[in-house]
């Protein structure tokens, strides 16, 4: 079956350090990959999907990059955090049948 | 993509039907709707999506207008733990077509914050 593992759970982190943020996807071959943050409200807003291997498209303008190293993994960083940075970022995958976005638990990031 | 409206709110007791509408009038021949929700803290959860048809599983059914231009959400009992926010989206339906369309922009709307009251 077809699991997706999102990495830390909770993180607080001071204002200039950098950031990695990691999600794997187990169970599937060449999904596409998305990183969202949702910050005030409850809107989800798309940073980052990637359709394979090294590529990346970004969506917003913003402090942050992903990067697809692996198949089944997606990483969100920052060189240098913002306070506006804080939100809470999710992980999803698509796989080649379609159909549903499955999302990860999540990371509440706080930057202080 | 095709965008949704919402209701930014919704009650429902605990045991009732809840009917959540979502509008979608400019929705493409080959976009579906789909269904998700968001329990507070967590990733949101698929639930159920359709084309054209009216859809049914083990949480809820869809209910999709003949002109396709809205669709309605039913969870026929509805629980405490069913206080979540629920996004409707439009999307089309396999990840090849999404690719070939380059539909990036997957963004949820504000949702629907339900709240079912005991």
């Amino acid at each position: 079956s077809q699991t997706i593992h999102q990495w830390p759970a909770t993180l607080v982190q001071p204002v200039g350090s950098p950031l990695s943020l990691e999600c794997t996807v187990e169970g599937t071959s060449n999904p596409n990959l998305y990183w969202y943050r949702q910050a005030a409200g409850r809107g989800l807003q798309l940073l980052f999907y990637s359709v394979g291997i090294g590529q990346i498209s970004s969506e917003v303008p913003q402090n942050l990059s992903a990067s697809r190293p692996q198949d089944r993994q997606f990483i969100l960083s920052s060189k240098k955090l913002l306070l506006s940075d804080s939100g809470f970022y999710l992980c999803a995958w698509r796989g080649s049948m379609g159909y549903g976005y499955t999302f990860g638990s999540g990371t509440r990031l706080t930057v202080v | 993509d095709a965008k949704t409206t919402q209701p930014t709110s919704m009650d429902c007791a605990e045991g009732r039907a809840a009917n959540l509408p979502c509008n979608h009038s400019t929705i493409s021949g080959n976009e579906y709707v789909y269904w998700y929700r968001q329990i507070h803290s967590q990733g949101p959860q698929y639930i159920i999506h359709g084309l054209k048809n009216n859809e049914t599983n083990e949480m809820a059914s869809l209910i999709i207008t003949e002109d396709r231009k809205s669709s309605t959400l039913i969870l026929p009992h509805a629980t405490l733990r069913d206080t979540a926010v629920y996004y409707c989206i439009v999307r089309v339906a396999t990840r090849t077509e999404e690719v070939a369309t380059s539909g990036s922009r997957l963004t949820f709307g504000e949702g629907t914050q339900l709240t079912v009251n005991p």
